[in-house]
């Protein structure tokens, strides 16, 4: 089966760096994707790793360990505007299909930005 | 560029009515569009699998008789609820993933958030 696991909530201070983490445990792997999620809003893209390494893009940072089944997103210089949800997702082409691009999402990590 | 609307934002409904949402990519060719639920703290839980001139493909556990799928072109996905009833209360979104960019990323609509009364 496929399992995403991530953290439930975090806290962090205003111009502080947060490391988010993602464990994922799936049949297949065909990239992991990092999506921020206001409340009530849709997701918005944030970053994509399918080879292993580092991926920076900004004030935000996605890496990802394939043996490991590990990815995590750094956010540095936080702003309050960061507080929202962040969701894992894998691209798991044994489950899904060599030609599908379905993503499965984990449940997310609230993170809270405080002064 | 990739922008996708999806419409509309907000619905509430009585039980027993039909509830037809849309999403439209803006700005690019959508080849498939996905379609998710979002209940209040859960994470997206893909419904289905919607490419365009097709039928759509459902997940295990979601009813294709009450969720009614369209994609009748490359820039519009339709799902119908139908017959809805207060259990299908919950946030619906979609997103397209564009036939030509590369890294198969998925652009999400801002959802549609529906009650049934």
């Amino acid at each position: 089966g496929q399992n995403i696991d991530q953290p439930t909530e975090m806290t962090a201070t205003e111009g502080a760096i947060v490391q988010i983490n993602c464990t994922y445990q799936t049949s297949g792997f065909n990239g992991l994707f990092w999506y921020q999620q206001h409340a009530g809003e849709a997701p918005t893209f944030l970053s994509y790793n399918v080879l292993d390494g580092l991926e920076e893009k900004g004030r935000f940072s996605s890496f990802l360990s394939r043996s490991k089944g590990y990815s995590y997103l750094l956010l540095k210089e936080l702003q309050m505007k960061d507080s929202a949800s962040y969701l894992c997702a894998v691209r798991d082409p044994v489950r899904s299909g060599a030609g599908s691009y379905q993503l499965t999402f984990g449940k997310g990590t609230k993170l809270s930005v405080i002064p | 560029g990739a922008v996708v609307s999806q419409h509309p934002s907000w619905v509430i409904c009585k039980s027993g009515t039909s509830v037809k949402i849309e999403c439209r990519s803006l700005d690019f060719q959508a080849t498939t569009m996905f379609w998710y639920r979002q209940f209040p703290k859960q994470s997206l839980m893909l419904m289905a699998t919607s490419n365009e001139g097709s039928k759509a493909t459902y997940e295990q556990g979601v009813e294709k008789d009450k969720f009614l799928i369209n994609h009748a072109s490359l820039t519009l996905s339709t799902l119908t609820v139908t017959s809805a009833h207060p259990e299908d209360s919950s946030f619906y979104i979609c997103s397209a993933k564009p036939g030509q960019l590369a890294k198969n990323i998925q652009y999400f609509g801002a959802g549609t958030r529906l009650s049934v009364l």
